[in-house]
This record gives C-alpha cells, sequence and structure tokens, in this order.
C-alpha cells in the first residue's frame, strides 16, 4: 500500500475486554514498531519486529500487552483485561530495514478510550 | 533523570526567526531521529542521524556524537511550523528512546 494503516482508527472499551489493533506496514518494510502515546505526552516505545522475529518486548507495559507479526507482514497488539490507564493513541511505524538507520514511517493511529 | 532530554518545552516565536531545538541523550546511540507531529496528530521523520549535518529545505539537523547533542533548525519559520518536534533516539541495545517534544508555535 502507499503508506502505514491501522485499524480501527478509534476504539471505545469498558474496563476488562479485551482489544486487538492492527497494523498494516508498507509492503516489502522489515521493521515494525509499535508506539504507546498518552495524551500530551510523547510516544513511548512498546516492542519491534525484524520480519516475524520480536526481538525487544521491553517496552510492553504489562504481560496484559502482546504483540504478534506471524508471516512478518501485518501486525496485531492485544492488551487483554484493558485498564483506564491504557488509554492512549496507539502508532506503529514501518521502515524498510532493521536498525535504526532507516527513515521510519508512521500510521495514523488507533485513539483507545478504555471506559 | 530522563535518557533523553529536549529543550527548550515550548517555544513561541514570531514568523521568520531562527529556531533552534535542542536534544541531549545520556546512551550510547546508533542513531538520532527527528520526528514532526501535526496539531492534527500525524508523525512525519524529519531526518534520521548518525553524524555530522543534514538539511532539508528550510530544516537543519545536527548531532555531535562526543557530546551526546543534537539540535533541530528552522530557518525563516513559518506558521505552519507549528508542530512538536520530538527527538527519538535507537540506543545501542536497540531501545528506541523518545524525548518529551518541544512544542513549537510561530506567530504570523
Amino acid at each position: 500500500g502507499a503508506g502505514v494503516s491501522q485499524s480501527p482508527r478509534y476504539k471505545v472499551t469498558k474496563r476488562g475486554q479485551d482489544v486487538t489493533l492492527r497494523c498494516d506496514p508498507i509492503s516489502s518494510h522489515a521493521t515494525l514498531y509499535w508506539y504507546q502515546q498518552a495524551l500530551g505526552q510523547g510516544p513511548e516505545f512498546l516492542t519491534y519486529f525484524n520480519y516475524e522475529a520480536q526481538p525487544d518486548k521491553s517496552g510492553l507495559p504489562s504481560d496484559r500487552f502482546s504483540a504478534e507479526r506471524p508471516e512478518g507482514s501485518i501486525s496485531t497488539l492485544t492488551i487483554q483485561r484493558t485498564e483506564q490507564r491504557d488509554s492512549a493513541m496507539y502508532r506503529c511505524a514501518s521502515s524498510l530495514e532493521p536498525g535504526g538507520q532507516e527513515t521510519q514511517y508512521f500510521g495514523p493511529g488507533t485513539r483507545l478510550l478504555v471506559l | 533523570k530522563n535518557e533523553v532530554e529536549q529543550s527548550p518545552q515550548n517555544l513561541t516565536a514570531q514568523e521568520g526567526e531562527f529556531i533552534t531545538i535542542n536534544c541531549s541523550y545520556s546512551v550510547g546511540i546508533s542513531a538520532l531521529h527527528w520526528l514532526q507531529q501535526h496539531p492534527g496528530g500525524g508523525i512525519v521523520s524529519l531526518f534520521m542521524l548518525s553524524s555530522g549535518k543534514k538539511k532539508h529545505g528550510r530544516l537543519i539537523a545536527t548531532i555531535n556524537i562526543q557530546e551526546k547533542h543534537s539540535s533541530l533548525h528552522i530557518t525563516a519559520s513559518h506558521p505552519r511550523d507549528s508542530a512538536v518536534y520530538i527527538c527519538a533516539v535507537f540506543a545501542r541495545d536497540d531501545k528506541i528512546i523518545f524525548g518529551k517534544g518541544t512544542r513549537l508555535h510561530i506567530l504570523p
């Protein structure tokens, strides 16, 4: 596709429910990043994938958060038993090659509101 | 202490002024990115630096690896430059650390 897309764009859920967010990176991009951005704050790194490998999960806030990229393209971020503090914008970005030497292209984000 | 510090946090300037935004970091890095977040929320990558200086239009970014410092300059600033500018470092342990951003407002 022309750019990084994310779905849904907005999600409202009740506390305790599970949510799954989707990221479609630019095709052929090897690396995919997930970020969390609270209102008025800068992004915080969650995790990233090189193809289907997930070298670093250390940014995930708790074990309720998990991410997958089983075929090295589309990725999902799942939050189990959502809590109000999970309310944030969740962004993904992709880059052509692994490592920090490539431009990242950001998706529009999914705004999650947990009531 | 944050591993990536940006200054100033907020900056208001008149159209045409020369703008400097600073980023200091305390970790070893493989690269540093400057990002622009528009008022609507979209994020655009401006520069990726591992050494030296890059220029794109009215934007200039520099990095001094020894001093662990980078600057983003905007020449002849314009109201459409109003945005949040974010510094992000790719640390050598593969972690990505963001600064808290600098909110820039250019008055016409």
